[in-house]
């Protein structure tokens, strides 16, 4: 079946540098790609997502890269601070639809 | 705006009793889904509503999982009988119709015993 793989399961990273969570995907046809941010005890948060015609997406601190040819895709975090410290999770379309297969999450701690 | 409600927050059962779980979607938005969250894992989709329509519902049990939204607004999802390895959280996610965007309820931690 259709599968997702993240890496790290787990970073951690001294405050005010740079964090970089990858995924790849196995659905040549997904063409949508969110990012999500969980924090304990709550729901899973979007941040930011990317599409399949686009290679690149920022918001702030946050960016996206998408690489469709080698099917895979990360999240970039700059100048982190201890409020990233969260779970994140990838997740990618299957073909068109609005069913994502999400990664396995990262656990990100923000070393004050 | 609030965001999207689910309750309880938090459940405690014995194996073979019956459970149910209530979803509240943020206003306005006609797709509903339901995900089950192993410690762990990622979301995977139980099933999605277009209003009151289950437009997917592969990856539910129907064996013993079920689950409504009646006039197109708040969901049920019901579990009976229950089993130790549906021990997880229940989340409920709301979109637009349309738009990929999805946003996620607090979630219902489910223990079974």
């Amino acid at each position: 079946g259709e599968n997702v793989e993240q890496h790290p399961s787990t970073l951690s990273v001294q405050e005010g540098d740079s964090a970089v969570i990858k995924c790849t995907y196995s659905d040549s046809a997904s063409n949508y790609f969110p990012w999500y941010k969980q924090e304990l005890g709550k729901g899973p948060q979007l941040i930011i997502d990317i599409r399949s015609n686009v290679g690149e997406k920022k918001d702030q601190r946050i960016a996206v890269t998408l690489n469709k040819t080698a099917k895979h895709f990360s999240l970039h975090i700059t100048e982190t601070q201890p409020e990233d410290s969260a779970v994140y999770f990838c997740a990618a379309s299957m073909g068109g639809t609005y069913k994502y297969i999400f990664g396995t999450g990262t656990r990100l701690k923000v070393l004050a | 705006e609030a965001g999207v409600v689910q309750s309880p927050r938090y459940k405690i059962i014995e194996k073979k009793q019956p459970v149910a779980f209530w979803c509240n979607p943020i206003s306005g938005h006609n797709t509903l889904y339901w995900y089950l969250q192993n410690l762990g894992q990622g979301p995977e989709l139980l099933i999605r509503y277009e209003n009151e329509e289950a437009v997917d519902d592969s990856q539910l049990p129907k064996d013993r999982f079920s689950a409504e939204r009646l006039k197109g607004v708040d969901s049920t999802l019901k579990i009976q009988p229950a089993e130790l390895g549906d021990s997880a959280v229940y989340l409920c996610a709301s979109s637009i119709q349309g738009s990929h965007e999805q946003y996620f309820g607090p979630g219902t931690r489910l223990t079974v015993t």
